[in-house]
């Protein structure tokens, strides 16, 4: 079993639509999760980070953590052909390993 | 404030020749981390390195594969007698002094260096 489970899509939606991108992880251990977002051929770029449950928002993009499921998400309001792109989840320990875990990444693509 | 920086951005390497992939972090960061990210799969952790020291190097492969961060002049991610299933996109992330309760933990990642072996 993976540590960090990440739907790989592609998902589509129409302009203006509400995303909903989601990871689940298997160990408890993990207290702090982070969103990047990568376009392609690019490096990844740190969209948000939040180490405790509850909802981060941030503009138009939403981080939601539920750590009694072990389940995180990132929703995207109003979203715009330009938030096409994939979305790696990235879940890290704060003691212990200084590394992250990634999930596979979501493909995202918003239509005009 | 300039980001991470890395190059070069495209490497290709012939079987057998040697990789040489750099990284130089943030300003006012000190921990440098490489991931690899192969084709069609999320990006995997490699190694962690502080000045002139290895924290960390539970994903590196065990042969041909070799990190440093000196106390002057960039990270280098240094690969041996390259093999075609090298090939990958190889990032480095940077960070300041990691702390208690998140602060400091966050990672900012680099355009990434990708190797092609023919």
């Amino acid at each position: 079993q993976k540590e960090v489970e990440q739907d790989p899509g592609p998902l589509s939606v129409p302009e203006g639509a509400i995303v909903s991108l989601n990871c689940t992880y298997s160990n408890s251990a993990f207290q702090y999760f982070m969103w990047y977002r990568q376009y392609s051929r690019k490096g990844p770029e740190l969209l948000m980070y939040t180490y405790s449950s509850g909802n981060k928002e941030d503009g138009r993009f939403t981080a939601q953590v539920d750590k009694s499921s072990k389940y995180i998400s990132l929703f995207i309001r109003d979203s715009q052909p330009s938030d096409s792109a994939t979305y790696l989840c990235a879940l890290y320990l704060i003691q212990g390993a200084q590394k992250l875990v990634f999930g596979q990444g979501t493909r995202l693509t918003i239509n005009p | 404030n300039a980001g991470v920086m890395q190059n070069p951005r495209h490497l290709v390497r012939r079987r057998g020749q040697e990789a040489r992939l750099r990284c130089s972090p943030m300003k006012g960061h000190s921990h440098v981390y490489w991931y690899r990210q192969l084709p069609e799969e999320g990006l995997k952790f490699m190694v962690y390195l502080q000045k002139e020291n290895i924290i960390d190097e539970s994903g590196m492969p065990k042969e041909r594969f070799s990190a440093e961060f000196p106390k002057e002049g960039p990270s280098i991610l240094r690969i041996q007698q390259v093999v075609r299933g090298d090939s990958a996109a190889y990032f480095c992330a940077s960070s300041p002094v990691p702390g208690l309760a998140g602060e400091g933990d966050e990672q900012y990642f680099g355009p990434g260096t990708r190797l092609t072996v023919t």
